[in-house]
């Protein structure tokens, strides 16, 4: 089956330092694969995608590059902010067939960022 | 990005009543859409498939007759949690879009008394 693995959290990091979270995983297809980001008290927000292979991903100043030859989509960023403090999601889909649309997650990395 | 949005946004009720939760896609038309069961601190669980027109798909150990899912119009889908008990009190959360990029509704908190 499919599944994604998160690095355990929680992350506790200044403002600006570096960030990475790292995301490997399997799938049975060519998934893509994505950062969703979670608020306190609120929904998921998609944070950036990648469809295919050496794909780059970047919003907001994160990037993830989709790397196939290591089952990796790792999150980074250069100087995190205070702001950045939430529930980070890594997940893929496989386009076709029953898994139509059906994320599948990673069990989510706490981020808190103090000033 | 396109807008999900649920209503309501908490809901506490009794042991033994049941619950409506809408998801509505506000600016696009949603022939599937999705609901997510999420326990504190912890991932989110894929429920079930909402399809316009016709029976939901459920995954494996939800209870179908439990979680009554309708989706009446490409714009609507509703969970109904039945017969709610306290095991049931979790952040439901629906999604709606494309293959590749689902948007997520801000989520409904469900407490069961």
């Amino acid at each position: 089956g499919n599944s994604v693995t998160q690095m355990e959290g929680p992350v506790t990091l200044s403002e600006e330092a570096f960030l990475t979270i790292n995301c490997t995983y399997t799938a049975t297809g060519y998934p893509s694969l994505f950062w969703y980001v979670q608020y306190p008290g609120e929904g998921l927000q998609l944070l950036l995608k990648a469809t295919k292979a050496d794909d780059k991903g970047s919003n907001k100043g994160f990037e993830a590059t989709y790397r196939k030859e290591t089952t990796s989509f790792h999150l980074e960023k250069g100087s995190v902010q205070v702001s950045d403090s939430a529930v980070y999601f890594c997940a893929l889909v496989l386009a076709g067939g029953t898994s139509y649309g059906k994320l599948t997650f990673g069990q989510g990395t706490i981020l808190t960022v103090h000033p | 990005g396109a807008v999900v949005s649920q209503h309501p946004s908490w809901v506490i009720c009794k042991s033994g009543t049941s619950v409506k939760i809408e998801c509505r896609s506000l600016d696009f038309q949603a022939t599937t859409m999705f609901w997510y069961r999420q326990f504190p601190k912890q991932s989110l669980m894929l429920m079930a498939t909402s399809n316009e027109g016709s029976k939901a798909t459920y995954e494996q150990g939800v209870e179908k007759d439990k979680f009554l899912i309708n989706h009446a119009s490409l714009t609507l889908s509703t969970l109904t949690v039945t017969s709610a008990h306290p095991e049931d009190s979790s952040f439901y959360i629906c999604s709606g879009g494309l293959v590749d990029t689902q948007y997520f509704g801000p989520g409904t908190r469900l407490t069961v008394l």
